[in-house]
C-alpha cells in the first residue's frame, strides 16, 4: 500500500501565485487532515475532512481553500500566496478517532518568495 | 477545547540510558487519546505509542513506555536503553474521541542521544 502520497515534494512560490497540494490516500480512510508545521514549532491543523463532500475550518484556515470530492483525494489549495505561508505542509488520515493515530505523508516544503 | 504542553528546552541523554519526555494535557472532555510522534531530521513523522484516558494500563510498545498520570494530566513518553537513532523531534498529541476529533499538537521536544 502506498499509504498517504504527497505532491509536490517541494515548490518555490512567487508571492501572488496560487497552487494546489495534492494528497492522495489508498486506505480508504474517512478522515483526512492538512496541516502546517513551521520552523522549530509543532503541526497546526489548516482543514478538516471527515469524508467525501464535508470539510471544515480547523485552527489556521485564512488563505487556503480544501475540497473533497472523493475519499480519497483532498487537495489544498493556496491562493494568493503569501511569504507567511512558507511552511512545511503534512496531510494525514485516519479511519477513525481512534488509537492508531494518523497516517502521515512525507510532507511538501513550500517557499514563498 | 484541548491543549497539549511541551515546555522542556532540548534534551540530552547518553547512549543506552533512559529518557523522559514530558507532556501535560488540558481538556474536561472525559474520553480522549494521548499519542506520541517522533520526527526525525528526514521530516515524517512516525506514530510511536497511544494511551487512551479510559485505558487501566500505562502503554507500552518496545522501548517506549507512557507514564500516564490522569489525576496530573500528564502523559510522560520514556525512551529506554536510548538509541543514535532515537535524536528527533518527539511531538505529543492529544484527540478528543468524540465525533469531529482533531489531533492537536505540542511544540516538540528536541532529543540529542550522545554516543
Amino acid at each position: 500500500n502506498a499509504g498517504v502520497t504527497q505532491t509536490p515534494k517541494f515548490r518555490i512560490l512567487k508571492i501572488g501565485q496560487s497552487m494546489t497540494l495534492q494528497c492522495a490516500q489508498d486506505m480508504n480512510h474517512n478522515y483526512m487532515y492538512w496541516y502546517r508545521q513551521d520552523p522549530g514549532m509543532g503541526l497546526k491543523l489548516i482543514y478538516y475532512s471527515v469524508g467525501a463532500g464535508i470539510t471544515d475550518k480547523g485552527e489556521v484556515p485564512n488563505g487556503y481553500n480544501v475540497s473533497r470530492s472523493t475519499t480519497e483525494d483532498f487537495p489544498l489549495r493556496l491562493e494568493l500566496a503569501a511569504p507567511s505561508q512558507t511552511s512545511v505542509y503534512f496531510c494525514a488520515s485516519s479511519y477513525s478517532a481512534g488509537r492508531k493515530g494518523y497516517t502521515f505523508g512525507s510532507g511538501t516544503r513550500l517557499t514563498v518568495v | 477545547a484541548q491543549k497539549i504542553t511541551q515546555t522542556q528546552p532540548g534534551m540530552f541523554v547518553q547512549e543506552k540510558e533512559a529518557v523522559t519526555l514530558d507532556c501535560t494535557y488540558d481538556t474536561s472532555d472525559p474520553s480522549y487519546g494521548l499519542f506520541w510522534y517522533k520526527q526525525p531530521s528526514s521530516g515524517e513523522m512516525i506514530f510511536l505509542i497511544y494511551q487512551g484516558s479510559y485505558d487501566q494500563q500505562n502503554a507500552t510498545e518496545g522501548r517506549y513506555s507512557l507514564n500516564f498520570q490522569k489525576a496530573r494530566k500528564s502523559a510522560n513518553l520514556v525512551i529506554s536503553a536510548s538509541q543514535l537513532g532515537d535524536s528527533a523531534m518527539y511531538f505529543c498529541a492529544m484527540i478528543l474521541t468524540g465525533a469531529n476529533s482533531k489531533l492537536t499538537f505540542g511544540k516538540g521536544i528536541t532529543l540529542s542521544v550522545r554516543p
